[in-house]
């Protein structure tokens, strides 16, 4: 079975500011990792994911995150945050012998105060 | 490419009545998902294709609930007799199995916003 735990509902950070969204997870194997964002009214768009490799991995709109094994952990970052960055994200993981299906967290909600 | 492409964007309807949405899927994504989103119970993955064959359709959460995919590049999802819980965001998602660098990838379509009454 894979799960995910995105540990905070809400995260508000001020304009400039560096900012981290947290994301645990749980599979029998390695995973596939994967952050989304959703604006109001639209589909997740997909931002980055890490398969292998570096485990530092750089994503759309200046986001990076970065891969923890041992702790098992793929937090979402950014070093300078912009109002246009308030979002619901939502982090996900596959297991990578599994099946083809994402698991998504329930959500942590961005909010950038200027 | 359009992306994938949902319709209607917004549905209301009446309890008992049947309910019809619609997804065309990314050209050549092999994958298609079927999503649910409500605030109570964030996003649930509803039933899954892979070349126009459903894979897990372990996620439907009654008999009511129907989803067929007849070619690559157009997907129903049904519901009959809708009722008020049903109201939700419906997404629809496609990815490819042989994108170099987009593999794994799910792209979302804008969803169809149901509403029961």
């Amino acid at each position: 079975a894979q799960s995910v735990a995105q540990p905070e509902d809400q995260v508000n950070v001020a304009e400039g500011n560096p900012l981290t969204v947290k994301c645990t997870y749980s599979v029998s194997g390695n995973p596939y990792l994967f952050w989304y964002v959703q604006y109001p009214n639209r589909g997740l768009q997909f931002l980055l994911k890490y398969i292998t490799g570096d485990n530092l991995v750089k994503g759309s709109y200046g986001f990076e995150a970065e891969f923890n094994k041992s702790q098992t952990s793929f937090h979402l970052k950014k070093p300078s945050a912009l109002v246009s960055d308030s979002a619901l994200y939502f982090c996900a993981v596959r297991d990578r012998g599994s099946a083809r299906q994402l698991t998504f967290g329930s959500g942590t909600q961005l909010t950038v105060l200027p | 490419d359009a992306g994938v492409i949902q319709s209607p964007r917004h549905e209301v309807t009446e309890m008992g009545q049947e309910v019809t949405l619609r997804c065309k899927p990314i050209s050549g994504h092999d994958y298609l998902f079927w999503y649910r989103q409500t605030m109570m119970r964030g996003l649930e993955l509803l039933i899954y294709f892979n070349n126009n064959v459903p894979i897990d359709d372990s996620g439907m959460p009654e008999d009511r609930f129907s989803a067929k995919m007849p070619n690559a590049s157009f997907s129903t999802l049904k519901i009959q007799p809708s009722e008020p819980r049903d109201s939700a965001v419906y997404f629809c998602a496609s990815s490819s199995n042989h994108a170099v660098l987009a593999k794994n990838i799910q792209y979302f379509g804008a969803g169809t916003r149901l509403s029961v009454l």
